[in-house]
């Protein structure tokens, strides 16, 4: 069973500050990952995707991957009340039919006023 | 508006009655996939489907049954041999379900599924 692990929680930060959300997974060979944002009673929405080592950004989000340290991590910069949510980090796992998704439990993300 | 849609969103059941969720999506995807989220979890894999009429079980399917018939369905079925089925459950789709772009899964609404 491939693992993916996440500190729950609560991340408080106050706002306009960063938040640094970070995982690690258990499979090397892991090519694809992601991160989502899921608010209480929704659905997950994709934030960020990476693929290769090295730094991604894409508006206040930055998405950081060592493949070698099997650590994906992400920050988001001036954070607001409204990036209050659970974050989630998933990682891709090739199989015979298919690749699949093995996501961790979340970090839960509040941000202060 | 191409999306995923998943009814009824809420849901509730007798014990020893079998339900169906239903999943659509219109986004011309390959793969899609069944997962089941308790309170305070994450996502778990119960069924996935890369493409049609051929699935896999994924990490919790018994007591489940899913059917690809047609590209843009994947029903899932929870059977009265589901032990503790009150649960939210989440439909996605990706694009052929291989690595990259292809990995990305995309999220319904869910149904939140509750046995009294």
């Amino acid at each position: 069973q491939k693992e993916v692990e996440q500190n729950s929680g609560p991340l408080s930060v106050p706002e306009g500050a960063i938040a640094s959300l970070n995982c690690t997974y258990s499979d090397r060979v892991s090519q694809s990952f992601f991160w989502y944002r899921q608010y209480s009673g929704k659905s997950p929405e994709l934030i960020m995707s990476i693929y290769s080592n090295g730094d991604k950004e894409d508006g206040r989000f930055t998405a950081q991957l060592n493949k070698a340290s099997q650590y994906v991590s992400l920050l988001i910069r001036d954070s607001q009340p409204s990036d209050s949510a659970t974050y989630l980090c998933a990682v891709n796992e090739v199989t015979g039919g298919g690749n699949k998704l093995t996501f961790g439990t979340g970090t839960q993300l509040k941000v202060e006023l | 508006d191409g999306g995923i849609t998943q009814s009824p969103k809420y849901l509730f059941r007798k014990e020893g009655q079998n339900v169906t969720l239903s999943c659509e999506q219109n986004l011309n995807h390959d793969a899609m996939y069944w997962y089941r989220q308790d309170p305070g979890q994450g996502l778990r894999l119960i069924y996935y489907s890369q493409i049609v009429n051929d699935f896999q079980k994924g990490d919790i399917a018994e007591g489940y049954s899913v059917s690809r018939e047609k590209k843009e369905s994947f029903p899932l079925t929870v059977t009265s041999a589901q032990k503790n089925p009150t649960a939210f459950y989440l439909c996605a789709s990706s694009i052929d379900g291989l690595a990259g772009e292809g990995d990305t899964q995309y999220f319904g609404p869910g149904t939140r599924l509750t046995v009294l």
